[in-house]
C-alpha cells in the first residue's frame, strides 16, 4: 500500500473514445503529478498541481486534460488519443516542501487502438 | 536545467554478485537525491534517499552516497538476489513541489540464478 491509488489499472480505448484516469492520495500531500512512461523513453512529467492549482504542463497536447478538484484527487481526462499515447501513466504526490521525494501509484496501463 | 545520467543496461549479473549502478547529475543549488525501483507491472517505489553531501542512503541491502565533488550517487549492493531484478531510476529534486523530480532513463537489472 503506497498511499497513492490509481484506477483503472488497465484501459483499452479507441481513438474516438473519452475516458478518465483517477488518482487518489491519502498522505495529506499538497502536490500531485502526472507522469507518462513509454518504452525506451525517460519518464515525462506531464502536469503538476500544487495546492490544487496547476503550475506546469510541459507542452502536453490538449487531448490530455487534467483536473484537481481537491488536494486528495487528481484526474486525467483523455479524448481523441493517438496510438502513440499508449503508455503507463503514473500519478505521484509529494508534501510539496523543499527537495522532498514523491510517492507513486501503481499506474494505469493505457492502450489506444 | 537539471539532468540525471545513468547507465541504461540491461545489466545482467549472477546471484550473489556485487552490484554497482552509476548515476551522475547536473543541478542548480543543493538537490536531494533518490533511487527508485520499479518491478514489472508496478509503479515506482522509493528505495533510498540522501538530502545533503556525504549522506549515505540505505535500504534492503542497497546503499548510495551523495558525492557533491563528483556529482554522483552510485547505487551498490554487496550480494544481489533474483528478487532484485527490476528497473532502477536515479532521480533528484532541487526545488519545491512545483518542479517535480528529474529522473534518469532507468537501468534494467537482471539477476540470474
Amino acid at each position: 500500500e503506497t498511499g497513492v491509488t490509481q484506477t483503472p489499472r488497465h484501459l483499452v480505448m479507441g481513438m474516438t473514445n473519452k475516458k478518465s484516469l483517477k488518482c487518489e492520495q491519502h498522505l495529506g500531500h499538497n502536490a500531485m503529478y502526472w507522469y507518462k512512461q513509454s518504452a525506451k523513453k525517460p519518464l515525462e512529467l506531464m502536469f503538476v498541481y500544487s495546492l490544487e492549482e496547476r503550475v506546469e504542463n510541459n507542452s502536453v497536447p490538449s487531448r490530455f486534460s487534467p483536473e484537481c478538484p481537491n488536494s486528495s484527487h487528481l484526474f486525467l481526462h483523455l479524448h481523441t488519443l493517438q496510438p502513440e499515447d499508449s503508455a503507463l501513466y503514473l500519478c505521484a504526490s509529494s508534501p510539496g516542501s523543499w527537495n522532498t521525494e514523491a510517492f507513486f501509484g501503481q499506474g494505469t496501463r493505457l492502450t489506444v487502438v | 536545467g537539471d539532468s540525471v545520467t545513468q547507465m541504461e543496461g540491461p545489466v545482467t549479473l549472477s546471484e550473489e554478485a556485487f552490484l554497482t549502478i552509476n548515476c551522475t547529475y547536473t543541478a542548480t543549488g543543493y538537490p536531494s537525491l533518490f533511487w527508485y525501483v520499479q518491478y514489472p507491472g508496478e509503479g515506482l517505489q522509493l528505495l533510498l534517499k540522501a538530502t545533503k553531501a556525504d549522506d549515505k542512503g540505505s535500504n534492503k541491502g542497497f546503499e548510495a552516497t551523495y558525492r557533491k565533488e563528483t556529482t554522483s550517487f552510485h547505487l551498490e549492493k554487496g550480494s544481489v538476489q533474483v528478487s532484485d531484478s527490476a528497473v532502477y531510476f536515479c532521480a533528484l529534486n532541487s526545488g519545491g513541489g512545483a518542479d517535480g523530480l528529474t529522473f534518469g532513463k532507468g537501468t534494467h537489472l537482471i539477476i540470474q540464478p
